[in-house]
């Protein structure tokens, strides 16, 4: 099926380690997005692609970095885990960055930094 | 996903009824608003969305009715089914590429 594909869907990390979560989509779509969901918020947008070759920040940009590796993948790096990094994140597409039908959505990864 | 949903208002209908679900959005400046689902476990999926030119859209069972003079959208679900259980929120958007998403709502179709 078309859409929005995240890996890894679980992870544990410790206090200080890093990682990459990795996200590709198959619908053409020009940008992209990392957002975090947390108990009692709404979506925050960590970092967003508008187009291939460009990055900017979101919301709550501190501690992550992305990367856009072409047009269909956009990865987000934790370069060194803390606790508050304890998230639902959710990678997202879009044809354009504001366009209609909004975004799709991944299934999302579940992290949990100890 | 169950832990996003550790704090959320819960609307509990039975099956068949007709649900509503309210949104009070931030921005008088918004123009362009969406209602997602999100069901356990997934990612947010799109249901249906309205832009400030409009006060009212229905798609297949669902409604959207926008209010801007108090700044408050509902989303009616018409004949409710346990395949509606979810968490519902809505998102606004002024134009940027910002969306500010809303917290929820839970929705229980009891049988």
């Amino acid at each position: 099926n078309a859409g929005v594909t995240q890996t890894p869907k679980f992870q544990v990390l410790k206090t200080g380690q890093s990682m990459t979560l990795q996200c590709a989509q198959d619908m053409n779509h020009n940008s992209m997005y990392w957002y975090r969901q947390d108990p009692g918020m709404g979506l925050r947008l960590i970092y967003y692609s508008a187009s291939e070759g460009t990055t900017d920040k979101g919301e709550v940009p501190n501690g992550y970095n992305v990367s856009r590796l072409n047009k269909r993948e956009f990865s987000l790096r934790l370069e060194s885990a803390a606790p508050s990094q304890t998230s639902v994140y959710f990678c997202a597409s879009s044809e354009a960055i504001r366009t209609p039908y909004g975004y799709t959505f991944g299934s999302g990864t579940r992290l949990t930094v100890v | 996903g169950e832990s996003v949903g550790l704090h959320l208002p819960t609307l509990s209908v039975q099956e068949g009824d007709n649900s509503i679900i309210n949104c009070a959005y931030s921005n008088s400046a918004s123009d362009y608003f969406i209602w997602y689902k999100q069901e356990s476990g997934k990612g947010p999926q799109f249901i249906i969305d309205i832009r400030s030119n409009m006060d009212k859209r229905q798609g297949q069972r669902v409604t959207v009715l926008l209010n801007k003079t108090v700044k408050h959208l509902s989303l009616q679900i018409a004949a409710t089914q346990p395949g509606d259980s979810a968490v519902y929120f809505c998102a606004e958007n002024s134009g940027t590429y910002k969306y500010i998403f809303g917290t929820g709502t839970r929705l229980k179709v009891l049988a």
